[in-house]
This record gives structure tokens, C-alpha cells and sequence, in this order.
């Protein structure tokens, strides 16, 4: 099983700063396989991004994501308020599947 | 639209069973592989498994391999998942959630099924 670690737990920002999400995975997860979600309270999950680096329809360009073999990377360029959310990174190329422990972006 | 319904909450005992149904609409049942998810209160994410629902195959992760069914009916677009021998940790938000392919990630989601499983 490929297990998924997010860093860091928490991120306290102000709107228009820039974050920046790890995700660092046990074993090498191809680039193709891995995928970004955002979640509010009391939702479901939202795909964000797949793929390391594509975006998924309707996302603004201010989500980005990068990276490769055991480590990736989410950017949010300038902070919008309704970007305050936890983000799940997950890979979806082995079974099971599994998710990253998230990261919280909350108000600073 | 694609939308995916889920059943309303569920109150269990522990060691019954429980049936979660999510019904498909907007795009053709049968081209997308369903999964399910669930997310203990203030946790993160697990997947559960996934099934085709064009052939009825399944795929489940080990730790739930002996109590988990899921199962779909193509007639009315809905897939279930049942899990048996409820125990507390089992409490729980269950989500479906389709992927296009089988090795995909989720782009669509349900709203979600609060089962609760308490004496």
C-alpha cells in the first residue's frame, strides 16, 4: 500500500499570499496517478487537480500542481476566501487507493 | 447534469448491517466505474472499493474484503454498497464518487450518507 503524508498539518494565511501544499508518498506514484482534492465543511470532496499538473474543468488557474516519483506539490498563487478548505492529495494508480492525512488552509 | 444521489442517514446497531444507494443520472451508468469512500467525523478519506457497473466486478480494499457488498442495478442507474457486522468505529460519512476510467480519479461525488453506528 501506498501511503500518502501531506505537510504541513496546518497553513495560516491571508487572502492574496501564496500556498503551498507537500505530498510525499511511500513509493514512487507515476505522475499520471495523482490527483489533488479540496473539501469544505460539510461537503463532498471536489477534484481539483490529476495527473500531477492538470486541471480539472471549472478549476481556476490559480491551482497548480507539480511534481514527480515521491514528491508533489499544490500552489495557490494568491489566496481566495473561498480557497479556505482542507486539501487531500491521493493516488489512484494502485490499489487501494489512498489519501494523503490533508492539509488545512485556514485564516490567519 | 452529472449528479449522484446518495440515501438518506442511517442509525445502526452494532453488529447489523447497512445498504447505501447512490443514484447516477446525467451521463451513461455503464462507461464509469463507481467507487466508495468514507470519512470517520473529523478524519480524513478511505477508500472502501470500486465496482463497474457495466459488468458488476468488484475490487475492495483488504481491510474491509470479508464485510463489504456492493453491487449495482443498471435498470435504475443505482449502485449500493452494504457493510455487515457494523462496529462503532464503522460511524462514519460514506460517499460514492466516479472515476472514468478504472485507474481515474473521482470527478463527480455524492453529497454524502451519515451512517451511525451506536447501542
Amino acid at each position: 500500500e501506498i501511503v500518502l503524508t501531506q505537510s504541513p498539518g496546518t497553513l495560516s494565511l491571508s487572502p492574496g499570499e501564496r500556498a503551498t501544499l507537500s505530498c510525499r508518498a511511500s513509493q514512487s506514484v507515476s505522475s499520471s496517478y495523482l490527483a489533488w482534492y479540496q473539501q469544505k465543511p460539510g461537503q463532498a470532496p471536489r477534484l481539483l487537480i490529476y495527473s500531477t499538473s492538470s486541471r480539472a474543468t471549472g478549476i481556476p488557474d490559480r491551482f497548480s500542481g507539480s511534481g514527480s516519483g515521491t514528491d508533489f506539490t499544490l500552489t495557490i498563487s494568491r489566496l481566495e476566501p473561498e480557497d479556505f478548505a482542507v486539501y487531500y492529495c491521493q493516488q489512484y494508480g494502485s490499489s487501494p487507493r489512498t489519501f494523503g492525512p490533508g492539509t488545512k488552509v485556514d485564516l490567519k | 447534469q452529472v449528479q449522484l444521489v446518495q440515501s438518506g442517514a442511517e442509525v445502526k446497531k452494532p453488529g447489523a448491517s447497512v445498504k447505501v444507494s447512490c443514484k447516477a443520472s446525467g451521463y451513461t451508468f455503464t462507461t464509469y466505474s463507481m467507487h466508495w469512500v468514507r470519512q470517520a467525523p473529523g478524519q480524513g478519506l478511505e477508500w472502501l472499493g470500486v465496482i463497474n457497473p457495466s459488468g458488476g466486478s468488484t475490487s475492495y480494499a483488504q481491510n474491509f474484503q470479508d464485510r463489504i457488498t456492493m453491487t449495482r442495478d443498471t435498470s435504475t442507474s443505482t449502485v449500493y454498497m452494504a457493510l455487515s457486522t457494523l462496529r462503532s468505529e464503522d460511524t462514519a460519512v460514506y460517499f460514492c464518487a466516479r472515476s472514468w476510467q478504472l485507474l481515474s480519479p473521482f470527478d463527480n461525488w455524492g453529497q454524502g450518507t451519515l451512517v451511525t453506528v451506536s447501542s
